[in-house]
């Protein structure tokens, strides 16, 4: 395989379940990214992870937990979601290359919460 | 924070017309990205803008970045149905090995054969 990929494509949980989702890359990135995409709202960045370690939370409710085991796995892990969390949500990697961060997107992460 | 806006939000273009989408920010652009996004997919790189008055393109399509770096534009010659998708820019701010990026409202573009 290559590029970033996700698991599952599409997930469909009820509010008291847990659930992860899982991002891998093939691209020896040293950054990966969790993007959040509902309807009608821009692309929102929730966590950053650099180097294995996580560099940014943008504010992000603690019934989302993201995981990085090692620089080609990210997950998130989630509990006790709410209606308003269903969306897209979306995997990246980057590796600066002459000051440029192209992110590599995997396809993502459908999520409906009932 | 910084905050993108773009215009328009959706277009309907016949194929073979040409189209301008713009991108606007509220603060100086140290890195403007474009990327395109079939629906309910992930995205895909287009181009990537840093300097003052830089001008990009790959086969069909042409962005740009003012002088002032506060605007960009993406323009696409002669469109057809494969271009239809959404049209993302982001702002890159460096940040020590990698890169944050405020992504805008997004253009839907529809191409009509």
């Amino acid at each position: 395989e290559t590029g970033v990929t996700q698991t599952p494509r599409h997930l469909v949980m009820g509010m008291t379940n847990k659930k992860s989702l899982k991002c891998e890359q093939h691209l020896g990135h040293n950054a990966m990214y969790w993007y959040k995409q509902s309807a009608k709202k821009p692309l929102e960045l929730m966590f950053v992870y650099s180097l294995e370690e996580r560099v940014e939370n943008n504010s992000v409710p603690s019934r989302f937990s993201p995981e990085c085991p090692n620089s080609s796995h990210l997950f998130l892990h989630l509990h006790t979601l709410q209606p308003e969390d269903s969306a897209l949500y979306l995997c990246a990697s980057s590796q600066e290359i002459s000051e440029t961060y192209e992110q590599y997107f995997g396809p993502g992460t459908r999520l409906t919460v009932t | 924070s910084q905050e993108l806006e773009q215009s328009p939000q959706s277009l309907i273009v016949q194929e073979g017309k040409n189209l301008t989408i713009n991108c606007t920010s509220s603060k100086t652009l140290y890195g403007l990205y474009w990327y395109k996004q079939k629906y309910g997919e992930g995205l895909i790189f287009l181009m990537m803008l840093q300097k003052g008055g830089e001008e990009k393109s790959h086969e069909k399509i042409t962005a740009k970045l003012d002088e002032k770096k506060q605007q960009s534009s993406l323009h696409i010659t002669a469109s057809q149905p494969s271009h239809a998708g959404i049209y993302l820019c982001g702002a890159g701010l460096s940040s020590g090995g990698y890169q944050k990026v405020t992504f805008g409202t997004g253009t839907k573009l529809q191409v009509i054969p």
